[in-house]
């Protein structure tokens, strides 16, 4: 079983529409990460969590929203949708400062 | 200037070649490096961490140079397997615990 799960793996919706991305690990990290990527540009930070009680924001927040509900689990919300935010998000997990970061699968979305 | 930057390439080279990748950074105070692998449409997977003192891993060599502030990645003896983006991630200015991802250095290994 992956370390790191993300669902769905893939989603396909509309301008407007609320969508939440989900994200669970079972490495036992306290810190967690969404990410999205787009063609031809890094990895950008969207939020990050230390803890439960933990939110803060990353590079490009504006538009996202998250909850951290337990240690392994900590979700991606799209309020309302917009074109573009048609991407690929990766959630990710660490164990402590200066330690590599470890990936789910990727949740590929796509906003008509 | 990018915090983090890497030649996107590709690199097209052919089997059992030796290729380099350099990836320059912008933040002196870093203090944690890596290279990630990603095949195409994946999630970045940890290829090696860098230490200042240099690291191999089989065929792979990672070296830190602070004093010009890049670090390297020498693959040797390519296989069709190499294939893939490899990431440069350096850790953030004001942070240990955020990671600077470079755009990548896109690798072909051709039989």
């Amino acid at each position: 079983d992956a370390d790191v799960t993300q669902t769905p793996r893939n989603r396909i919706t509309k301008t407007g529409k609320r969508i939440m991305l989900e994200c669970s690990q079972t490495k036992g990290h306290d810190r967690m990460y969404w990410y999205r990527q787009d063609p031809g540009l890094g990895l950008r930070l969207i939020y990050y969590s230390f803890d439960v009680k933990d939110i803060n924001k990353g590079e490009i927040s504006d538009g996202y929203s998250v909850s951290r509900q337990a240690q392994a689990k900590f979700s991606l919300s799209l309020e309302s949708a917009i074109p573009n935010q048609t991407a690929l998000y990766f959630c990710a997990t660490a164990g402590q400062d200066n330690q590599p970061q470890h990936f789910g699968d990727g949740t590929r979305l796509s906003i008509l | 200037r990018k915090e983090v930057e890497q030649d996107p390439g590709p690199f097209n080279v052919p089997e059992g070649a030796t290729v380099a990748f350099n990836c320059t950074y912008s933040n002196s105070a870093s203090q944690s490096f890596f290279w990630y692998r990603q095949d195409c449409r994946k999630e970045p997977k940890l290829l090696m961490s860098v230490y200042s003192s240099g690291n191999e891993d089989g065929r792979f060599t990672a070296q830190l140079n602070r004093a010009s502030q890049y670090i390297s990645l020498l693959i040797r003896d390519s296989k069709l397997s190499d294939s893939a983006t490899y990431l440069c991630v350096v850790n953030d200015e004001d942070s240990s615990y955020k990671l600077i991802f470079g755009s990548g250095t896109r690798l072909l290994v051709r039989p």
